[in-house]
Parts: structure tokens; sequence; C-alpha cells
């Protein structure tokens, strides 16, 4: 299975600040790379597909990057908003797996 | 607008079984690969496994440690998903969501739509 590990853990920032959360992958996995967002009590929304793709509706502060094995996302100014889980997960092989996730705080 | 609605979860003892049910609205549901995504209690995101549409086969995938316990089927006439559950273990535990998304590079990829997940407690 390819496991997928995020760093940070957790993460505080302020209003305004640039965020940027990183995915590393066990192996290759070329583009096929998703970031969801959940919020407490909330199901999972997806944020970006395809590594950069942004979903329909997601505002343009989130944007995504990287290949091969290493991913970031990236939220230009965070809103109060943007206080959530994030997750990363591969979608080139099953099982499809995600990442333990990122809680971000607005401090 | 797409529309998941799962149901089904309960609290069940271990060893005993249980199907969920996902009844899904406005899209062509024989058209569409399904899956079904878990998570535990204050914990993270976990792929259950899905299935192909009939017309690909109807043929399913799942996480290894679950596959002989867990079985993933579809009722195109009900617009319809299934998550039948046997052996149930206390690690079972979990909201168990329904997801679906578009078809991408020749499979369901990601998981565009979401319903609001079940919850399923396995406990003496």
């Amino acid at each position: 299975d390819i496991q997928m590990t995020q760093s940070p853990s957790s993460v505080s920032a302020s209003v305004g600040d640039r965020v940027t959360i990183t995915c590393r992958a066990s192996q290759d996995i070329s583009y096929w790379l998703a970031w969801y967002q959940q919020k407490p009590g909330k199901a999972p929304k997806l944020l970006i597909y395809a590594v950069s793709s942004l979903q329909s509706g997601v505002p343009s502060r989130f944007s995504g990057s990287g290949s091969g094995t290493d991913f970031s996302l990236t939220i230009s100014s965070l809103q109060p908003e943007d206080s959530a889980t994030y997750y990363c997960q591969q979608a080139k092989s099953f099982p499809y797996t995600f990442g333990q996730g990122t809680k971000l705080e607005i401090k | 607008e797409v529309q998941l609605v799962e149901s089904g979860g309960d609290l069940v003892k271990p060893g005993g079984s249980l199907r969920l049910s996902c009844a899904a609205s406005g899209l062509t549901f024989r058209n569409v690969w399904m899956s079904w995504v878990r998570q535990a209690p204050g914990k993270g995101l976990e792929w259950v496994g899905l299935i192909n549409t009939i017309a690909a086969g109807g043929t399913t995938d799942s996480a290894a440690p679950l596959k002989d316990r867990f079985t993933i089927s579809r009722d195109d006439s009900k617009d319809t998903l299934y998550l039948q559950m046997n052996g149930l273990k206390s690690d079972d535990t979990a909201v168990y969501y329904c997801v679906t998304g578009d078809f991408r590079g020749g499979m369901l990829r990601y998981f565009d739509y979401w319903g609001q997940g079940t919850l399923v407690t396995v406990s003496s």
C-alpha cells in the first residue's frame, strides 16, 4: 500500500498568514493527489484534485503543487473559515490512502 | 444537486452483521462508480472500497484487511449502494460515508460528493 505522510500534524496561524501543508507519498504517485477539508461534525469536502486543479466553488486562495512523491497545499491568505482539518489522498492505485490529517487553527 | 443519504448505522455486538445503504439522487446512478470511506471517532479517513458500474462489470475493490468481511454491492433499479459488514469488530466503529465523484483517468479517483455519514458502533 502507498503510505501518505502529512506535516505538520497541527498548525496555528493568524488571519492573513500564508500557510503550507505538505504531504509525502511512499512511492511515486505522479499527479494522482487530492486535498480535502473537513470541519468538525461535517463530511470532508474536496478542495483540489490532480495536484493543482481547484474544485468548483473553492476560493482561489487555495492552491496545490508538487509531483511524484512530494506535494503541498497552500492557503495564500488565511481566513477564519479555513479552520479545519486537511487531508491528502493518493488516487494512483488501490487501496486509496489518506494522510493522517493536519489540524489548522486560527490564532 | 447530487445527494447521497446513508442509513443503517447502529449499535451492534462484536461478531455481528450490519448492512448500510446509500440512496443517491441528482445523478444517473447506473453510470457512476461508488465508494465507501470511514472515519473512526477522532481519527482520520480510511478508504473502505468501491464498485464500478454494471456496464463495466460491477466489480469491486476493497482495502485488503476488510475484503473477507465487507461486501459492496449496488441496485441500480433503486439508485442505492450497499455495504454488507460481517464479523464486526470494535475497530470497525466509525462513521461510514458514501462517496462518489467525476470520472477521471478512466475510473473514480477523487471524491467530489459525500453523504452525511452513518455511525456504526461495535460494542458489547
